[in-house]
């Protein structure tokens, strides 16, 4: 039940495209298609943002999408917006109804 | 709208114990899967446990096992966390969450713990 690997930060401009890797193995990220992404403003509780690797919730926009190859799960944030720069947070399933968290990364817009 | 409510946080020496509270709203809750998620003081996500929906299963994680025990009242819509042993690492802002059903699709706004003599 080791954490996924994430960047600790990212940066980009507005308008800009940022994307953040999740790194795990095949007993999680690899071995199941249940990865999910969320969203963390600072004292706020986090939100869904990306489920099933690349699904979006209603009400998402569409400038956030997900994708997976191998061990490694992917956040991709597009027309990078103030309102974006948060901690965000990769999850996978790791069987047996159990889950486990990214180490967490902080979107930085410059 | 769905609402979850978490209460029961507060300091708790080591050794201690603590029952927390979720209350749920909005939704039906004897459908869902529902978990515990807990954030330590400027750090990231842990997982903690997961109960189905009439509570015939409880999985955990493992640094918790055996000290913290997950339950629900589908009478009453609310979920709770019982923990006994409660150590320094525990102290942490412990958030209930909807299960649906491989992501955490909704959150409370979190009870805070704090372990501490």
């Amino acid at each position: 039940q080791s954490a996924l690997t994430q960047p600790r930060s990212v940066s980009g401009s507005p308008g800009q495209s940022v994307t953040i890797s999740c790194t795990g193995t095949s007993s999680d990220v690899g071995g199941y298609k249940y990865v999910s992404w969320y969203q963390q403003h600072p004292g706020k509780a986090p939100k869904l943002m990306i489920y099933d690797v690349s699904k979006r919730p209603s009400g998402v926009p569409d400038r956030f999408s997900g994708s997976k190859s191998g061990n490694t799960a992917s956040l991709t944030i597009s027309g990078l917006q103030a309102e974006d720069e948060a901690d965000y947070y990769c999850c996978s399933y790791a069987g047996s109804y159990t889950y486990v968290f990214g180490t967490g990364t902080k979107v930085t817009v410059l | 709208e769905v609402q979850l409510v978490e209460s029961g946080g507060g300091l708790v020496q080591p050794g201690g114990s603590l029952r927390l509270s979720c209350a749920a709203s909005g939704f039906t809750f004897s459908s869902y899967w529902m978990s515990w998620v807990r954030q330590a003081p400027g750090k990231g996500l842990e997982w903690v446990a997961n109960i189905k929906q009439d509570g015939s299963e409880k999985y955990y994680v493992d640094s918790v096992k055996g000290r913290f025990t997950i339950s629900r009242d589908n009478a009453k819509n609310s979920l709770y966390l019982q923990m006994n042993s409660l150590r320094a690492e525990d102290t942490a802002v412990y958030y209930c969450a909807r299960v649906v059903p491989w992501e955490f699709g909704y959150w409370g706004q979190g009870t805070l713990v704090t372990v501490s003599s």
